[in-house]
């Protein structure tokens, strides 16, 4: 059974850096596209982006200026980084796992199967 | 575009069926999946692809699509369904992904 865990500081002061890393345990990380997920409180979900195992990403435009992903195959581990956080940064951030293939009718499907519990991090002086 | 529409909130009556829908041009192109959330717990997936369901995943849950709208029914609601729902997909590009703005599911 794959388990993913979110860590990194749950305060984080206005213009500073988020940092938050993804431990992927019972399974490799190889193989598959790993993503970033934020839900603010009482909002909805928001994807923040993805990276494949070999370190190819892709982000949400909105805050594409602001946001890397990376891997780190040797210790089964992905990291977010956001720059410049504002009060609106605050949410409880996800990490998941992608899953995508071609069904047998030759159309592409994608879904997270595999999500974290979820961090809290807010942004305040 | 990249944004998929859903309603904020539907009810249904203990025991009935509902249906709750996502719009959004990307599902001309790609199937949505769906995410049942709890409060205070991170979404599970309950739909995928065509119409799939995750090992678990009771049998009530079902999807389908046609044109720009995806849906998922819960045929027989429990009260332990009533929850939050997002659909997810790609955008019209394809190389990114995009989630409905979620609807809050009561049982009555």
């Amino acid at each position: 059974q794959v388990q993913l865990q979110e860590s990194g500081p749950g305060l984080v002061k206005p213009s500073e850096t988020l940092s938050l890393t993804c431990t992927v345990s019972g399974g490799s990380i190889s193989s598959y596209y790993w993503s970033w997920i934020r839900q603010p409180p009482g909002k909805g979900l928001e994807w923040i982006g993805y990276i494949y195992y070999s370190g190819s990403t892709n982000y949400n435009p909105s805050l594409k200026s602001r946001v890397t992903i990376s891997v780190d195959t040797s210790k089964n581990q992905f990291s977010l980084k956001l720059s410049s956080v504002t009060a609106a940064d605050t949410a409880v951030y996800y990490c998941a796992r992608i899953l995508d293939y071609y069904d047998s009718s030759g159309y592409l499907v994608g879904y997270f199967d595999y999500w974290g519990q979820g961090t809290l991090v807010t942004v305040s002086s | 575009s990249s944004e998929l529409t859903q309603d904020p909130a539907v009810s249904v009556a203990l025991g009935q069926t509902v249906r709750i829908t996502c719009q959004g041009d990307s599902l001309r192109s790609y199937y949505a999946s769906w995410y049942q959330q709890k409060p205070g717990q991170a979404p599970v997936l309950v739909i995928y692809g065509k119409n799939n369901r995750p090992s678990g995943i009771p049998d009530r849950f079902s999807g389908s699509s046609s044109g720009n709208t995806a849906s998922l029914t819960i045929t027989g609601a429990q009260a332990e369904d009533e929850a939050d729902y997002y659909c997810n997909s790609r955008d019209s590009s394809g190389n990114r992904w995009v989630f409905g703005g979620g609807t809050k599911l009561t049982v009555l």
